[in-house]
This record gives structure tokens, C-alpha cells and sequence, in this order.
């Protein structure tokens, strides 16, 4: 019974080049969330996301960063153009529905040259 | 708006002894609470979670909380800690609207 699987575990990237990152949730749960943990920092929300519908953006950056949840396959978080400062360990969760306990990736760590 | 206070950083004690991690929160609706661990470079694991009924929690690894709704507080706590309790510790707080809001985190240091 896999967890919530994340991947890549570390990503490099130099600035300007684009990062995805994916998210397969624990089987049965169709709600995904996404996290990011900068440096020294707690964890902020970022998006809220059901099968083929984006639920909560509402800690999204406006731009170069978007995130997707289709009806076949994992959750992909996308950050265009990195810059440093998007240097952090970004972390998905999963559950069942909305008021469900939400189970944790082990988080994909991006470092931006 | 929600938010979580975790009102110490870092948290030093000596293996064996009682160790308690405070956590305040804010919030206008009813709330479910819950403390997560992480262990370095993983990811978060639930400790435990008050959703209702009894405002005592027990968790897994021997921690405990409870929920004080009129001090708005969930205060983590262990009678004797071990080494391996080493970790970083995280309150958060959700609505039924799904998204947890975390408090800064603290960080608990076993010494032998």
C-alpha cells in the first residue's frame, strides 16, 4: 500500500530553466495538496487540487508557477524560469476528501544554481 | 484569517525527561488540529489530530495533546523523551476547507 510518492527526491536546475515536479497520491484519494518549506521556514500552502480542477490557489505565486491534477496520472507542479529564490523542499499531500487527514510526501528538494 | 504560533524554536532537554511543545492558534470557525513530525530530509508525519469529543489526543510514539478551546491552545507532550525524538515538530490548523496552515515549526533536541 505505496504512501504518497514524490519524485524527482532532489532536483537541480539553473536559473531560467523550468522544473516539474510530480505528485502521485495515496490510491483513493483524489484530493492533492501542495506545499513548499523555504529555508528556516514553515510550510506555506500553495494549491488545492481535485482530479482535472484546481480547488484553492490561493498561496500560489502570480506568475511562472502552475500546478495541474489530470484525470489519468500525477499531480505535476510547474515553476517556469526559476529564479534562487524558488530554491526549497516542496512537499505533497493527499487525502481522501476535504475534511480527511492529509498524508505526506517525502518532498522533492529543488536547488536553483 | 486562520493562523498557528509555535511559541518556541528550539526545544534542548535531556533523554528521558518530560518535554512540552506549546502551539497557539487563531481562528473564527471551528478548526481541526493536528501535530506532525519531521525527521530530517523526509517528509511530515502525522503524530496526532483533534477533529472532536475528547479534548485529550493520544498519538503514536507516546505523545499526547489537548486541545484548550478557551486558551486556544494544542500543547504537544511527551513524559520522557528519547534520541530519537530528535525532529522538527509542527502544529497546524485546517477548516473543513482542506488547506493546513502551519506554525513556523520547533525543533526538539534529545541530549544524552
Amino acid at each position: 500500500n505505496a504512501g504518497v510518492m514524490q519524485n524527482p527526491r532532489h532536483l537541480v536546475r539553473r536559473r531560467g530553466q523550468e522544473a516539474r515536479l510530480r505528485c502521485s497520491p495515496m490510491k483513493g484519494h483524489s484530493h492533492v495538496y501542495w506545499y513548499r518549506q523555504l529555508p528556516e521556514e514553515g510550510l506555506k500552502f500553495m494549491v488545492y487540487l481535485q482530479k482535472e480542477n484546481i480547488i484553492d490557489e490561493s498561496g500560489m505565486p502570480k506568475e511562472r508557477f502552475s500546478a495541474e491534477f489530470p484525470k489519468e496520472g500525477p499531480s505535476i507542479l510547474r515553476i517556469q524560469q526559476v529564479v534562487r529564490g524558488d530554491s526549497a523542499a516542496y512537499f505533497c499531500a493527499s487525502s481522501q476528501d476535504s475534511s480527511d487527514i492529509q498524508y505526506f510526501g517525502a518532498g522533492t528538494r529543488l536547488s536553483v544554481l | 484569517a486562520q493562523s498557528v504560533t509555535q511559541l518556541d524554536s528550539q526545544v534542548p532537554v535531556f533523554e528521558e525527561a518530560p518535554v512540552e511543545l506549546r502551539c497557539n492558534y487563531s481562528s473564527s470557525v471551528s478548526v481541526y488540529l493536528f501535530w506532525y513530525v519531521q525527521y530530517p530530509n523526509q517528509g511530515l508525519q502525522l503524530l496526532l489530530k483533534y477533529l472532536s469529543g475528547s479534548t485529550l489526543v493520544k498519538g503514536i510514539n507516546g505523545f499526547e495533546a489537548e486541545f484548550n478551546k478557551s486558551q486556544t491552545s494544542f500543547h504537544l507532550r511527551k513524559p520522557s523523551v528519547h534520541i530519537s525524538d530528535t525532529a522538527e515538530y509542527f502544529c497546524a490548523v485546517a477548516n473543513q476547507g482542506g488547506k493546513l496552515i502551519f506554525g513556523q515549526g520547533t525543533e526538539l533536541s534529545v541530549k544524552p
